[in-house]
């Protein structure tokens, strides 16, 4: 069964320091999201990728944030400098068709857990 | 603004049914999902609704009502590996997945 994959499983680093995560999406899915989410909480969405494109990053903190998705296949999201809010679970996800009729279901890769002492 | 609700948090015996409920208020609705979410894993898709009625897929049912902006995830013949998070989530007008907190169910024996 095809599955997100995502890098690395756990990361511990020191405020001020520079993260950076890694996603593979599931073969064929033209969608790409990056999702924060805190203990106890939903997941919150940084950043949509339509391909290479984003599509909606109104909610990732620019000043530190950054995703790119250049070939439109793999995509890495990096913070600088990371700071003890950071911490948190990010998840990726994937789906097939955005937008059009039928479920667009997300499949979600197994996270990163960032913790930043 | 958009806001879903659900229970922060329930408690179930092994083998029982549990219903968990879910209210949203949202910019146009295009469907509403069901995720579980074991503890530091990520979520895994349960149930997709779009139409009005009950989904029934295995133990697992879904309901919704979209006059009423409602749904409820029911769990059968609760097992302890049913022990987990459940998120609802709406796909509003503008496709975006618009998330509830989760509902932390606990099982005992």
């Amino acid at each position: 069964e095809a599955e997100v994959a995502q890098s690395p499983r756990y990361k511990i680093t020191e405020k001020s320091q520079a993260v950076a995560f890694w996603c593979d999406p599931i073969s064929g899915h033209a969608t790409l999201y990056w999702y924060r989410q805190i203990l106890g909480q939903g997941p919150e969405l940084l950043v949509q990728f339509q391909d290479e494109s984003v599509v909606d990053d109104s909610q990732l903190p620019k000043d530190r944030f950054s995703a790119e998705r250049l070939k439109g296949v793999d995509s890495t999201l990096k913070i600088q400098p990371a700071e003890l809010g950071d911490s948190a679970m990010y998840l990726c996800a994937s789906s097939l068709n955005p937008g059009l009729a039928g479920p667009d279901t997300q499949y979600f890769g197994p996270g990163t857990r960032l913790t930043v002492l | 603004g958009q806001n879903i609700d659900q229970p922060t948090e329930m408690t179930a015996t092994e083998g029982a049914i549990v219903q968990i409920n879910c209210t949203y208020q949202t910019s146009g609705f295009n469907g509403l999902f069901w995720y579980q979410q074991h503890a530091g894993e990520a979520p895994t898709f349960l149930s997709y609704n779009v139409l009005d009625g009950l989904e029934e897929k295995g133990r697992f049912s879904s309901f919704l009502s979209r006059s009423k902006g409602y749904s409820y995830l029911l769990l059968k013949e609760l097992q302890m590996k049913d022990s987990a998070s459940y998120l609802c989530a709406v796909l509003d007008s503008n496709y975006q997945l618009i998330w509830g907190a989760g509902t932390k169910l606990i099982i005992k024996p």
